[in-house]
């Protein structure tokens, strides 16, 4: 069974602090995608990457940063999380050639 | 630019009737793929159709099926018969890009209702 894993459900963070939400998938998929999502604007990208050590900037990447060091874990970093973060963060990961991707539960992130 | 637009962000539709759920999207490339996803209210992003640029028939799942019409640049989603079940969110998506960089962007997404 297909798998991506983020590592909480549920962060508060302080504003200011430095946030790493985690992502790992079992399917062996050259893509991962990090999206946030906010009420009535859909799911905006963020970061992608398309290998180890390889990413691309998505839409609304000011403010994050991420990292890809194995093939199967793609971070997301706040690096001084403010509170127009926000928002639920969701990832997903795709092989080059699949037809779909798959989505991890998300982590609802609140920064006070 | 849009890449991805969803112009109905509520809909309404009686139980066991037909809808179709907007989606319009914009690429310069040839190829791409366009899907459509259901997020129901338990937040999980369920995949249920997909649409290649070079496919030349509609692609069909089940009571889903995904009206292609490439010159128009639109990807209409018609849920037949629809169910309660299918009250959710359910979002437009497009991957797009060359070799191995290939975004995926998703639309603002459309909340279906399915009324008893």
């Amino acid at each position: 069974d297909v798998k991506v894993t983020q590592s909480s459900r549920y962060l508060v963070k302080r504003t200011g602090e430095k946030v790493f939400l985690e992502c790992v998938q079992d399917m062996d998929h050259e893509n991962m995608f990090w999206y946030r999502q906010d009420p009535g604007l859909g799911l905006r990208l963020i970061y992608f990457s398309y290998d180890v050590k390889m990413k691309e900037k998505g839409d609304i990447p000011e403010g994050y940063s991420v990292s890809r060091e194995k093939k199967e874990r793609f971070s997301l970093i706040l690096e001084s999380a403010s509170t127009n973060q926000t928002s639920m963060y969701l990832c997903a990961s795709s092989a080059y050639i699949s037809r779909e991707a798959f989505f991890g539960q998300g982590t609802r992130l609140t920064v006070v | 630019a849009q890449k991805i637009t969803q112009t109905q962000p509520g809909m309404f539709v009686q139980e066991k009737e037909a809808v179709t759920l907007d989606c319009t999207y914009d690429t310069s490339d040839q190829s791409y793929g366009l899907f459509w996803y259901k997020q129901p209210s338990s937040g999980e992003m369920i995949f249920l159709i997909y649409q290649g640029s070079y496919d030349e028939q509609n692609a069909t799942e089940g009571r889903y099926s995904l009206n292609f019409q490439k010159a128009r640049k639109s990807a209409n989603l018609v849920i037949s018969a629809s169910q309660l079940g299918d009250s959710a969110m359910y979002f437009c998506a497009m991957r797009e890009g060359s070799g191995s960089a290939r975004q995926l962007t998703f639309g603002s997404g459309t909340q279906l209702t399915v009324l008893p």
